[in-house]
């Protein structure tokens, strides 16, 4: 099955820095999406990106489906970023996500 | 009630008790799934219902039976847990359709203990 692998595991920064995750996926794949887990184990909806680049405030996250990854650009970081961050990726007839095992981000004051 | 949401956001059972997890989407879409988080473990797929038809079981042992009466409402029945079972338990849901698959979105999770 297709693998997905996310990089790096865990994350420290400082408020204010700025950050790059890393998504790679072994297919093609018919749907990406970014997830941040909160610590109550919710996971919210960043981006649904298969391919392409979108913006949504300090997030931006770019899709090069060809070359079989994708990015979360995170900027001006603050506390609440903290969390683990989930890359997933669908393929198949029906949208069965596969997740990466997630960056863990820790923003400190 | 808005998106999906979830019931009850924690349990505590037994290894011979029997309960049900249950989820509901407000969201119009017409796939649900159920996921599974463990402490060691990525997230991972356990169910898919669509139109109400399950579509793929991700060889999930027979003690977690599914139910999806409608396009709005999934269950997952548990019995005879195991303590490994304790997980978090996410249900999801999304639209698809003829132009292609969607986003799916979470509901906030049944954390589930076993003893």
């Amino acid at each position: 099955g297709i693998q997905v692998e996310q990089s790096p595991p865990d994350l420290i920064l400082q408020e204010g820095a700025n950050s790059t995750l890393r998504c790679n996926f072994s297919d093609s794949v018919n749907n990406l999406q970014w997830f941040h887990q909160n610590p109550w184990g919710q996971l919210i909806n960043l981006f649904y990106i298969p391919s392409g680049t979108k913006q949504n405030g300090r997030l931006s996250a770019t899709t090069v489906a060809t070359e079989r990854y994708s990015l979360l650009y995170i900027s001006s970081s603050q506390t609440t970023d903290s969390g683990v961050y989930f890359c997933a990726v669908g393929s198949g007839g029906y949208n069965k996500l596969i997740f990466g095992a997630g960056t863990r981000l820790a923003v400190h004051p | 009630e808005t998106g999906v949401t979830q019931t009850p956001r924690h349990l505590v059972m037994g290894m011979t008790n029997k309960k049900s997890l249950k989820c509901e989407q407000h969201l119009g879409h017409n796939a649900m799934y159920w996921y599974k988080q463990s402490a060691k473990k990525p997230l991972e797929l356990m169910f898919v219902y669509n139109f109400k038809e399950q579509t793929e079981n991700n060889s999930v042992p027979s003690r977690f039976s599914p139910e999806c009466p409608n396009s709005s409402h999934l269950f997952l029945h548990l019995h005879t847990l195991q303590p490994e079972d304790s997980a978090l338990y996410l249900c999801a849901s999304s639209h698809e359709g003829l132009a292609g698959t969607h986003e799916q979105f979470f509901g906030p999770g049944t954390r589930l203990t076993v003893l």
